[in-house]
């Protein structure tokens, strides 16, 4: 089975702060991606990375940014954490290149930015 | 950007009912529709992934169908128990490989 973990399940953090979230994966896929979830409103693609040390923007990349330094670690990082970044985080991993590729999820990291 | 919808927000059904909800996305560029369900607490887990027009798949008691030509999938559920609570989702997807996300079902089954 595929496994795609994440650092915590659960974080607060101040305003300013700079903040880390990791994902692992352990079926050497290539394909990576975080996600966020709202209230209201569907998985919004933030960044992904179809390969180490490449990444490409998603629909809502600002105030973010990532990293892949291995092919099973792909991390995003909150630069200076805003309360509007409060949310649901979710890191995927996918075996293919392509969109006929189902996505393997993480549990999911709750951040709340006070 | 792709708009990708789910109907209905909501639904609350009793055990043993058989339910169905549509995700309705747009039919030009498509490649690919995608359904996951998210039980609380848990990873979001892929139910089915569909390409072709007219398109069925199954597993267990779930099911799901695709038109492409005009925009939308159904997923049913036949005899619903309350272990199918959670949120379903849907995304589609164009050639870029990218998926866009409906904003869910969320399914309450009741004993």
């Amino acid at each position: 089975d595929v496994k795609v973990t994440q650092s915590s399940r659960y974080l607060v953090k101040r305003t300013g702060e700079k903040v880390f979230l990791e994902c692992v994966q352990d079926m050497d896929h290539e394909n990576m991606f975080w996600y966020r979830q709202d209230p209201g409103l569907g998985l919004r693609l933030i960044y992904f990375s179809y390969d180490v040390k490449m990444k490409e923007k998603g629909d809502i990349p600002e105030g973010y940014s990532v990293s892949r330094e291995k092919k099973e670690r792909f991390s995003l990082i909150l630069e200076s954490a805003s309360t509007n970044q409060t949310s649901m985080y979710l890191c995927a991993s996918r075996a293919g290149p392509g969109p006929s590729y189902e996505q393997y999820f993480g549990p999911g990291t709750r951040l709340t930015v006070t | 950007i792709l708009n990708v919808e789910q109907s209905p927000q909501s639904l609350h059904v009793q055990e043993g009912d058989s339910t169905n909800f549509t995700c309705s996305f747009p039919s030009s560029n498509f490649y690919a529709l995608h359904w996951y369900r998210w039980e609380t607490a848990k990873s979001p887990e892929a139910l089915f992934v569909m390409t072709l027009n007219g398109d069925e798949k199954k597993k267990g008691r779930i099911s799901a169908t695709l038109n492409t030509k005009e925009g939308y999938s159904y997923l049913y559920i036949k005899g619903s128990q309350p272990e199918d609570s959670a949120t379903y989702l849907c995304a589609s997807s164009g050639n870029t490989g990218k998926l866009i996300f409906g904003q869910g079902t969320t399914l309450q089954v009741k004993p």
